[in-house]
């Protein structure tokens, strides 16, 4: 079975520029959360959508936005990006949206913004 | 504010066992999860506890206390490859977690 996939796993852009990250959860998975995780620090919650939904929202600007698909897959959207936006973008995917069952990461997009 | 306390870095022996705390407070709990994450790589399940007590999983083991805010994870027999960060996260009255900043564990020989 695949893992939850995430794509592109690197990617330099440009302040101001704009950047689209995917992921695809684990077949049977309906949950998608979005984290950041800055260089020695640990994952801060982005989204979390179930069911195509938005279920909950982090403490981040509104130049994050994300949606999820009829096939449970998501992407996060960063406009405007900042030097500040660099991390490792991870997602998460779980069966139902209180991840009774445990959360499963994916191998995470890192961005660089120059 | 939520907080979640751990400390940033341990250093252990091959073979010996080391116990990695963590404390929190935090708007509710619902449970609080250990993972292993690898520089670059993504974090990885090691345990979940939601009830007090120890729960083992072969070399891993990890306990929590409620009451105190407080979790521990143990590893026994250390190998030179449990050299990681180790995240404790907790999951609040919203099921949203909370994570702490990581426990850099180096393992020598």
């Amino acid at each position: 079975d695949a893992g939850v996939t995430q794509s592109p796993t690197h990617l330099i852009k440009t302040r101001g520029q704009q950047v689209t990250l995917r992921c695809s959860p684990i077949s049977g998975h309906k949950s998608v959360s979005w984290y950041q995780q800055v260089l020695g620090q640990g994952p801060q919650f982005i989204f979390q959508y179930y069911e195509k939904e938005e279920r909950g929202r982090g403490n981040f600007p509104d130049r994050f936005s994300a949606r999820q698909f009829p096939n449970y897959s998501s992407e996060l959207n960063v406009n405007a990006l900042l030097l500040g936006d660099s991390a490792l973008y991870l997602c998460a995917s779980s069966l139902e949206t209180h991840g009774i069952y445990g959360y499963t990461f994916g191998s995470g997009t890192r961005l660089t913004v120059v | 504010g939520q907080n979640i306390d751990q400390p940033t870095e341990m250093t252990a022996t091959e073979g010996a066992i080391v116990q990695i705390n963590c404390t929190y407070q935090t708007s509710g709990f619902n449970g609080l999860f250990w993972y292993q994450q690898h520089a670059g790589e993504a974090p990885t399940f090691l345990s979940y506890n939601v009830l007090d007590g120890l729960e083992e999983k072969g070399r891993f083991s990890s306990f929590l206390s409620r009451s105190k805010g407080y979790s521990y994870l143990l590893l026994k027999e250390l190998q030179m490859k449990d050299s990681a960060s180790y995240l404790c996260a907790v999951r609040d009255s919203n099921y949203q977690l909370i994570w702490g900043a990581g426990t850099k564990l180096i393992i020598k020989p």
